[in-house]
Formats: structure tokens, sequence, C-alpha cells
């Protein structure tokens, strides 16, 4: 059981290229997130889903697009990268909020680099 | 809109001292609220949860009890060890289920020297 897994673990992007997160869990759940981390402002949502074929934006959406084409996989793309998006990455999933064991399991995380 | 506002670190402890990070939110209704900790290089981790008023969660020698009253979080545990080094990280989610967000405080680095 490997849990939330992400690739890559690094990256380093000029301005301007484009390139794909990948998340994978196998937990079965339903709900699935993609979050940044930056000194200073704790994890801010980008996009989730809430189940197979549905996204949703969060708090910081702009710039970033998402497709959940199978249950276990969470895909985030930059289309366009910008230096204000060099961050970590976290992947997250979760069973339904109402449920008693409802917690988020996170993935160790993508450190992104755009100069 | 729903927040979380916990105590600016860092904190620095020697090993075997108290620890007590603050942590007070603002939300409509009865959110659920977390712990969650980050040690170096990984991902998050639940540390522990409550879901209801009084309610206390633990877990590794940490405790935090549900306050409606002054509807804080904190954290506490009466003796750190240098392996308790990490992010600690207070989060809510809302009542009701219609919001699947959980809003996270900053964070709070803790350093536990020997």
């Amino acid at each position: 059981n490997a849990g939330v897994t992400q690739t890559p673990k690094f990256r380093v992007l000029k301005t301007g290229q484009s390139m794909t997160l990948l998340c994978a869990q196998d937990m079965n759940h339903e709900y699935m997130y993609w979050y940044r981390q930056d000194p200073g402002m704790g994890l801010r949502l980008i996009h989730y889903s809430v189940g197979e074929g549905t996204t949703a934006k969060g708090e910081v959406p702009d710039g970033y697009n998402v497709s959940r084409l199978k249950k276990q996989n969470f895909l985030l793309g930059l289309e366009s990268a910008a230096p204000s998006q060099t961050s970590v990455y976290f992947c997250a999933s979760s069973y339904h909020v109402l449920l008693p064991n409802y917690e988020q399991y996170f993935g160790p995380g993508t450190r992104l680099t755009v100069t | 809109g729903d927040s979380v506002t916990q105590m600016e670190g860092p904190v620095t402890l020697s090993e075997e001292a108290c620890l007590t990070i603050n942590c007070t939110y603002t939300a409509t209704g009865y959110p659920s609220l977390f712990w969650y900790v980050q040690y170096p290089g990984e991902g998050l981790q639940l540390l522990l949860k409550a879901t209801k008023a009084d309610d206390k969660g633990s877990n590794k020698g940490f405790e935090a009890t549900y306050r409606k009253e002054t509807t804080s979080f904190h954290l506490e545990k009466g003796s750190v060890q240098v392996s308790d080094s990490a992010v600690y990280f207070c989060a809510l989610i809302p009542s009701g289920g219609s919001n699947y967000k959980l809003t996270f405080g900053k964070g709070t680095l803790l350093t536990v020297n020997p």
C-alpha cells in the first residue's frame, strides 16, 4: 500500500515551458486535491476533485489546469510556467468529508523551480 | 470566511520541555479541527483531530482539546523530544459536508535541541 505518490520529486523549468505533475493514490479515495506550499503562506488549495471526471477550482487556480480521468490519478498541468509558480506542490486524497474516518493523506511533494 | 490563526514561530525548546502551540479559528457552526505535522523533507501527516466541542484528540503524546467557547484547539505536549522537530499546522473543515476544503494555518516551526 503505497498511499499517495507524486512524480517527479524535483523539477526545474524555464519560464514559458510546460509540465505535468502526476499524483496517484491506491486507497480508493473519492476526493483528491492539489496544494502549493510557500514560505509564510501555509498550504493553499489550487484545484480539487470529488470524483472521477470532476474537477473544481480552489483558492489559487490561475495558471494551472487539472484532470481526473481515472479515480486513482490526479494530474496538475502548468501550460506556461512563470517564476511565481516556484513552490512545493502537494497532492492529497481523502474519503468523503462526512465519514468519521475523514482525513487527508498527503504525498511527499514535488519541488518545482521556474527560472 | 473560515480562517485559522496559529502562533508564529519559530519555537525552540530543549528536550523534555513542555510545548504549547496556540491555534484559534473563525468558522460558523461546528467545524472539525485537525493538527497536521510535516517532518523535514516530507509531506503532511495527520497528528490528531477532534470533530465536536470538548473532544480531545491525542497521538504520540500530543493532545488538543476542541474549545467552542474560546474557538481554540491548542496543541500541547508535556515532554518534547528531538524527533518532534517539525512544522505543525492547525486546520479546519466546516461542518455540513458541502465544503471540501481544509483551511490551514500558516504553520509553526518547532525545533527541539538535545
